[in-house]
């Protein structure tokens, strides 16, 4: 399979606690963004790296959370001292950053889904 | 970018055709429509996306009106496997945009047998 995968699928933890998600993005696919999702509503932005650089971080990523993406290949993505609020799915994307097409689509992982007690 | 309005859910019968409306009336002359969806329990898909024509391709036709200001999202021939949240975004594409994408709540399709 080439696709995105991350892991876990699932993580329960309990409030207080670390919890730390991996993504592997399409090989050779420069560009990763980390998004969001709770229940009912759509996906939103993160924060996005292009090769090991993170350029963009949304006001959503309080300074409990910290992405890595280290030699621009998989990326991690900690969440310090969970919190109820935090529990959600948490997607990765990737895309190829190249060509001549100015649009280069996404590619969603399938999630890994958290869930704070 | 433009915010975009849709229908929360909708229903279609499987083998007709399902019409996805999307409204997005302060769009810009250079924001494109873009459309993916999301199968339950899975990462969103991209669809299609488009500027001002009429797109079509193996999933999909886009059908954008004259002014811009809403479009449709045709899936000729929808099948069970279509059910899922379908997201219309609109967005700017520039040379080397690296492209973060604003979701909404999506429209609910249930295709039923």
């Amino acid at each position: 399979d080439t696709g995105v995968s991350q892991d876990p699928r699932h993580k329960i933890t309990k409030r207080g606690q670390n919890v730390t998600f991996r993504c592997d993005p399409i090989s050779e696919h420069n560009r990763l963004y980390w998004y969001r999702q709770t229940l009912g509503q759509g996906p939103e932005f993160l924060t996005y790296f292009q090769n090991e650089a993170q350029l963009e971080k949304s006001r959503l990523l309080s300074d409990r959370f910290s992405a890595e993406r280290p030699k621009g290949s998989f990326s991690t993505l900690e969440i310090q001292r969970t919190e109820q609020g935090d529990s959600a799915m948490y997607l990765c994307a990737s895309s190829s950053g190249r060509g001549l097409n100015l649009y280069n689509e996404q590619f969603f992982g399938p999630g890994t889904r958290l869930t704070v007690l | 970018d433009a915010k975009t309005t849709q229908p929360p859910s909708m229903d279609c019968a499987e083998g007709r055709a399902a019409n996805l409306p999307c409204n997005h009336s302060t769009i810009s002359g250079n924001e494109y429509v873009y459309w993916y969806r999301q199968i339950h329990s899975q990462g969103p898909q991209y669809i299609i996306h488009g500027l001002k024509n009429n797109e079509t391709n193996e999933m999909a036709s886009l059908i954008i009106t004259e002014d811009r200001k809403s479009s449709t999202l045709i899936l000729p021939h929808a099948t069970l496997r279509d059910t899922a949240v379908y997201y219309c975004i609109v967005r700017v594409e520039v040379t080397d945009s690296w492209g973060k994408l604003q979701f909404g709540a999506g429209t609910q399709v249930v295709v039923t047998p």
